[in-house]
């Protein structure tokens, strides 16, 4: 598999379930996002990883909690949550946060699209 | 803080109308401007970008212009194909910071 790739790619869930969004990327980045794309609003950043070191956490609530094992993975774990967080769930990620010019090139995935009951 | 604003959409044409989405940007400094574009069922992709003033970005027939003076990066593509419909994110960021996203401009062209 190539790019940024995202599983599950649906997910429905009861609001006192635990589940996992998974993401891997194949492009030798080091650093990854998790963005919340709601309807009519800009996409909102959650969580930033470099070098599997979390480097930004956006006022996100703790019932999301990131994990980043490595470079090539990073896990949004998922815990009774409520209808409003209904959301495509976008992860993405860039070279690193060090030193860039031109830039910051983000690679997304296709995203999860998670329906809170 | 900085911010992007962009149309609201959403926009519907024609097959081979001109395309004009705008963007302006309210930041501190000359930041790096981006579109992105996410068609149906997938994520974002990087569409073009500029990173100085006068910039041009350009890619599969649309560009836009990097322009200080108005704080401006407007889309725009001469006759636009029924592929082109998609959500078109237009984008910002210092060097190696965070991407901050406008909110989106849904795109339609119709046969």
């Amino acid at each position: 598999e190539t790019g940024v790739t995202q599983t599950p790619r649906h997910l429905v869930m009861g609001m006192t379930n635990k589940k996992s969004l998974k993401c891997e990327q194949h492009l030798g980045h080091n650093a990854m996002y998790w963005y919340k794309q709601s309807a009519k609003k800009p996409l909102e950043l959650m969580f930033v990883y470099n070098f599997k070191e979390q480097t930004e956490n956006n006022s996100v609530p703790s019932r999301f909690s990131p994990e980043c094992p490595n470079s090539s993975h990073l896990f949004l774990h998922l815990h009774t949550l409520q209808p409003e967080d209904s959301a495509l769930y976008l992860c993405a990620s860039s070279q690193d946060l060090k030193g860039l010019a031109g830039g910051n090139e983000q690679f997304f995935g296709p995203g999860t699209r998670l329906t809170v009951l | 803080g900085n911010s992007v604003t962009q149309m609201e959409g959403p926009v519907t044409l024609s097959e081979e109308a001109f395309l004009t989405i705008n963007c302006t940007y309210t930041a501190t400094g000359y930041p790096s401007l981006f579109w992105y574009v996410q068609y149906p069922g997938e994520g974002l992709q990087l569409l073009l970008k500029a990173t100085k003033a006068d910039d041009k970005g350009s890619n599969k027939g649309f560009e836009a212009t990097y322009r200080k003076e108005t704080t401006s990066f407007h889309l725009e593509k001469g006759s636009v194909q029924v592929s082109d419909s998609a959500v078109y994110f237009c984008a910002l960021s210092f060097g190696n910071e965070k991407l901050t996203f406008g909110t989106g401009t849904r795109l339609t062209i119709i046969p």
